[in-house]
């Protein structure tokens, strides 16, 4: 089956700073990508997705990358702000989105 | 628009006694249905999904069972809970065809002692 590593699991950055998640994943046949933000105590929600046809995709300040040949995929958070503070998934699946492999989590902290 | 509920949002159980987790989606049919966990600073671990009535896969071996007795609802039971049931219970539902995002319930926080 599929599997996704999440590195790293914990990443500290300034406010204004940017942020880099990084993701792998083993199944060459999964073709959607997605980012979920989950806040403490709350449900994850989805930040952006990027499908295995694209390489890039942007929405103000994040950003996702796809190298489809490395297999591996990264989230980029520009001027990040402290509301930016919270754990981070990458999934990947093929054909069924909400039939994820997700990565253990990334947990952000923005300080002020 | 859509929505999904679940309840309850904690629980705290005892050893050995049942479980039910109830997920119900509203404002759209034949929605493909998830049950997932979630352990303290772990990611998301797909337990059961169903593509349709009285259809449920099972991804892992464990104490759970779901059913889905109607279109838009989804059920997570236990006969007798374990300690290592402890855990965050998220429902979830995605379109049925397709490969778009899946959108989440708000989480049982459920507690065995």
């Amino acid at each position: 089956g599929e599997n996704v590593e999440q590195h790293p699991s914990t990443l500290s950055v300034q406010e204004g700073d940017s942020a880099v998640i990084k993701c792998t994943y083993s199944d060459s046949a999964s073709n959607y990508f997605p980012w979920y933000k989950q806040e403490l105590g709350k449900r994850p929600q989805l930040i952006i997705d990027i499908r295995s046809n694209v390489g890039e995709k942007k929405d103000q300040r994040i950003a996702v990358t796809l190298n489809k040949t490395a297999k591996h995929f990264s989230l980029h958070i520009t001027e990040t702000q402290p509301e930016d503070s919270a754990v981070y998934f990458c999934a990947a699946s093929r054909g069924n989105a909400g039939k994820s492999t997700f990565g253990d989590g990334t947990t952000l902290t923005v300080k002020p | 628009s859509q929505t999904i509920h679940q309840w309850p949002a904690t629980l705290v159980q005892p050893v050995g006694s049942p479980l039910s987790l109830e997920c119900t989606v509203e404002g759209t049919s034949n929605p493909n249905l998830y049950w997932y966990r979630q352990a303290a600073g772990r990611g998301l671990q797909l337990l059961f999904y169903s593509v349709g009535i009285g259809q449920i896969s099972s991804e892992v071996p464990q104490n759970l069972s779901a059913s889905r007795p109607q279109d838009r609802q989804f059920i997570l039971s236990s006969k007798k809970l374990l300690l290592s049931d402890s855990g965050f219970y998220l429902c979830a539902w995605s379109v049925g065809r397709g490969n778009t995002e899946a959108f989440f319930g708000q989480g049982t926080r459920l507690t065995v002692v």
